[in-house]
């Protein structure tokens, strides 16, 4: 069966320092992959999505990079972390049925960072 | 830029009333609709896929149906439990096959006992 793993589960950081957030899946292969932040009181917002290792589009201009090294492996880093970029950060996957993308999104178990 | 919107943002009812939320999406290009439930100190969840125009899926209480061609989606939970407290999310596949999955703000419900 599939599973995503998503660590830390928590994270408090100080203002410009680095950040890594991982996300791997078992179970599948070439995953469509996901990071979503979701801001105090607001919903999800689309930050970076893969279709592929080395395939990388990003939504929002800000201050976070992601990158996929490996087919089931998504990271999400920033050099210099903003006072900003505090929320629950959300790594999901989901992959092609046949040749469509009517399934559904899998969801790890989330970040809470906290900048300070 | 793909906009998903959700109405209302918030509901509060009490258990056994029935409701219903609402979920829009720019109909041109349009893939596949998604809803969740997302539940405090969990992980959003997913209750329906739903690609075809006038499709309507039921899963338990709760039933959703596609509108593609004006844009927007309904979900109704009949009889409504405390454990149905949560928030709703819906999300659109946006410009075909891009793997794009965009999410509307969500509708949190509260069902008082």
């Amino acid at each position: 069966s599939q599973t995503i793993h998503q660590w830390p589960a928590t994270l408090v950081q100080p203002v410009g320092s680095p950040l890594s957030l991982e996300c791997t899946v078992e179970g599948t292969s070439n995953p469509n992959l996901y990071w979503y932040r979701q801001a105090a009181g607001r919903g999800l917002q689309l930050l970076f999505y893969s279709v592929g290792i080395g395939q990388i589009s990003s939504e929002v201009p800000q201050n976070l990079s992601a990158s996929r090294p490996q087919d089931r492996q998504f990271i999400l880093s920033s050099k210099k972390l903003l006072l900003s970029d505090s929320g629950f950060y959300l790594c999901a996957w989901s992959v092609l049925s046949g040749n469509s993308l009517n399934t559904e999104a899998f969801f790890g178990q989330g970040t809470r960072l906290t900048v300070v | 830029i793909l906009n998903v919107e959700q109405s209302p943002q918030s509901l509060h009812v009490q258990e056994g009333d029935s409701t219903n939320f609402t979920c829009s999406f720019p109909s041109s290009n349009f893939y596949a609709l998604h809803w969740y439930r997302w539940e405090t100190a969990k992980s959003p969840e997913a209750l329906f896929v739903m690609t075809l125009n006038g499709d309507e899926k039921k899963k338990g209480r709760i039933s959703a149906t596609l509108n593609t061609k004006e844009g927007y989606s309904y979900l109704y939970i009949k009889g409504s439990q405390p454990e149905d407290s949560a928030t709703y999310l819906c999300a659109s596949h946006g410009s075909g096959n891009t793997g794009k999955l965009i999410f509307g703000q969500g509708t949190t419900l509260q069902v008082k006992p």
